[in-house]
């Protein structure tokens, strides 16, 4: 099993939808994770923490589910430059990354 | 603000050819950190460097070495390559130090390397 494990899409929304992620990780000792995006053939940028209260950050919202040992990226009204690659990050004792889910937005 | 800058951007080199990657980050962090990227596999670590003087491999570090120049520069060298390190080297940083755990990192933008 993949210590950290993301469907690899691609998610096909329009603009305006609401679309969501999850990520699933295998070392319940996991103590921080991150999302991160990743443009096509462009370097992974920090997207947002995610914390175990949840947290938002404008139109992006991520959870964290411990006992389900689940991550979740949700994007509301979706924008055409919202498509990319988004990748889950999970640290135990160094970053492990997922393969990423890809979206995009069509007009 | 150039962040984190990694040269050059692409390479083509034969099989048993050696190269440097560059990399410096002007962020005054102090933990960076090298990448490889393929297909259909997430970011692997190759090696990593929690502090300046300090070295540390990563899950991939077999045929590949690092130097820590100084505080700003870290860079990686292929002695031998081979068409298996055929990828995406990403460098990266963060601010604190103690190695990879627990912090968000800073990406270069790439090295595209071919080996033939």
């Amino acid at each position: 099993r993949k210590e950290v494990e993301q469907d690899p899409g691609p998610f096909n929304v329009p603009e305006g939808a609401t679309v969501a992620f999850n990520c699933t990780y295998s070392n319940s000792a996991s103590q921080s994770f991150f999302w991160y995006r990743q443009d096509c053939r462009k370097e992974p940028k920090l997207l947002m923490s995610v914390y175990s209260s949840g947290n938002e950050d404008g139109r992006f919202t991520a959870q964290l589910n411990r006992a389900s040992q689940y991550i979740s990226l949700l994007i509301r009204d979706s924008k055409l430059s919202d498509s990319a690659t988004y990748l889950c990050v999970v640290n135990t004792d160094k970053l492990i990354f997922g393969t990423g889910t890809r979206l995009q937005v069509f007009p | 603000n150039a962040g984190v800058t990694q040269t050059p951007k692409f390479q083509v080199l034969k099989t048993g050819q050696s190269m440097t990657l560059q990399c410096a980050q002007d962020m005054n962090h102090n933990s960076m950190y090298w990448y490889r990227q393929d297909p259909g596999m997430g970011l692997r670590l190759i090696y990593y460097s929690a502090s300046e003087g300090t070295t540390d491999k990563g899950e991939v570090p077999n045929g590949y070495n690092v130097s820590r120049l100084n505080k700003r520069e870290f860079s990686l060298r292929l002695e031998s390559a081979a068409p298996s390190q055929t990828s995406v080297y990403f460098c990266a940083s963060s601010v604190a130090g103690g190695g990879p755990g627990n912090q968000p990192q800073h990406f270069g933008d790439g090295t595209r390397l071919s080996i033939l």
